[in-house]
Parts: structure tokens; sequence; C-alpha cells
């Protein structure tokens, strides 16, 4: 199994350009998640999505857009970005209410710099 | 406000036992976490502790909760250089939301 995946791994934008990160789970969990990491701040939930179909706002979405494309596959899209979206971001998934609580499997992340 | 606080840094010898706190904000957690992040890579999880408990063991790892003081603490004995990372403690307070702390950077000298 390769978990959770993510691409690109690096990515350098202009001010204003557009781009989609991609996130896949093999794990067949029900519901995914993207973060933001930012030095200090820890991570800041965007997006989220409880199960296919469904997606809902986390705590920082403004500037952000997301597609629950299939059980699988979750796509991040940022319209026009701009230098505050410069962040570490990480997908995530797991399968709440299992025994043992919601632990969440992570992405190795997308590093993104828009200038 | 929903901010769950760490010390950012904590630098310990190879052998001496680590100690990571943490303080959240919202009682009605069941569950709250230790993850791991090493450089480049996302995070993992160490262990949790269900909020009825006040302290858990997993090998070296010891969780203690204080639900009265909202403090949670992770403790690692013979902390060995391989544990230098960056170490997030998180609480749930409904599902789908998860909140982590601001993570706590352990460097262990040889």
């Amino acid at each position: 199994n390769a978990g959770v995946t993510q691409t690109p791994k690096f990515q350098v934008l202009k001010t204003g350009q557009s781009m989609t990160l991609q996130c896949a789970q093999d794990m067949n969990h029900n519901s995914m998640y993207w973060y933001r990491q930012d030095p200090g701040m820890g991570l800041r939930l965007i997006y989220y999505s409880a199960s296919e179909g469904t997606t809902d706002k986390g705590e920082v979405p403004n500037g952000y857009n997301v597609s629950r494309l299939n059980k699988r596959e979750f796509s991040l899209r940022l319209e026009s970005a701009a230098p505050s979206q410069t962040s570490v971001y990480f997908c995530a998934s797991s399968d709440p209410g299992l025994a043992g609580g919601d632990e969440q499997f992570f992405g190795p992340g997308t590093r993104l710099t828009v200038l | 406000g929903e901010d769950v606080e760490q010390s950012l840094f904590l630098s310990v010898r190879e052998g001496d036992s680590s100690v990571i706190n943490c303080t959240y904000t919202d009682s009605s957690s069941t569950y709250l976490y230790w993850y791991k992040q090493e450089p480049g890579a996302g995070l993992q999880l160490l262990t949790y502790i269900f909020s009825n408990m006040d302290m858990k063991q997993d090998q070296r790892l010891t969780v203690l909760l204080n639900k009265k003081d909202k403090h949670l603490s992770l403790r690692i004995a013979d902390t060995q250089t391989g544990d230098s990372a960056i170490y997030f403690c998180a609480e749930t307070p409904g599902t789908y939301k998860y909140i982590f702390g601001t993570g706590t950077r352990l460097k262990v000298l040889a």
C-alpha cells in the first residue's frame, strides 16, 4: 500500500497563476483533508471531505477550492495564487469512528512558493 | 479561541528523558493525540489517549493527561538521536475537527 500520495512535491508559482494539488489514498478511507503548515502555527485545516460527494470548509478556506473526485482522490485548487499561500500543504485521510479514535494518515506534503 | 499551545523548542542529551508539554482548549475532546513529523515528511501518529484516562504507557512513551488543567504531556524515555523531530499534540473536539498544536522541535544531542 502506498498510503497517501501527493503531487507535486515542490512547486513555484507567480502571483495570479493557478494550480491544482493532487492527493490520492489507497486505504479505502471515507474522509480526506487538506491542511497547510506554516512555521510556528502548526497545521490548519483548509477543507475536508467527510465522505465521497461532500466537502466542507475548514479554518482557512479563503483562496482555495476542492474537489472530491471519487473515494480515493481529493484535489486542492488555487485559482489565483498569492504570496500568502506560500506554505507546505498536506493531504490526510482517516476513517472516523473506528476503534481507537480518528487516526489521520498524512501524505509527504507539497512545498509551494508563490512569488 | 481554539489555540493548542506547545513550547517551540526542546533540546536534550541522548539517553535522557524528554518531556513535551501541551495545553489544549476543548474539554469535549474524546481522544488526544501525539504526532511526530520527521524532516521533509508528513505527520505520523505516535500515540493517543482516551479522555477518561490519566496515563498511557507505550514502550518508551508515556502520556499524561490532566483534564482539570487541560494539560497533556509526552515523555520519551532514553531519548535517541532518531527521536529528533517535531512533535504535535492534537485535540478532536468534534468529528472531522482536528486541532493541532504549534509543534515542539526536539533536538537530541549526542
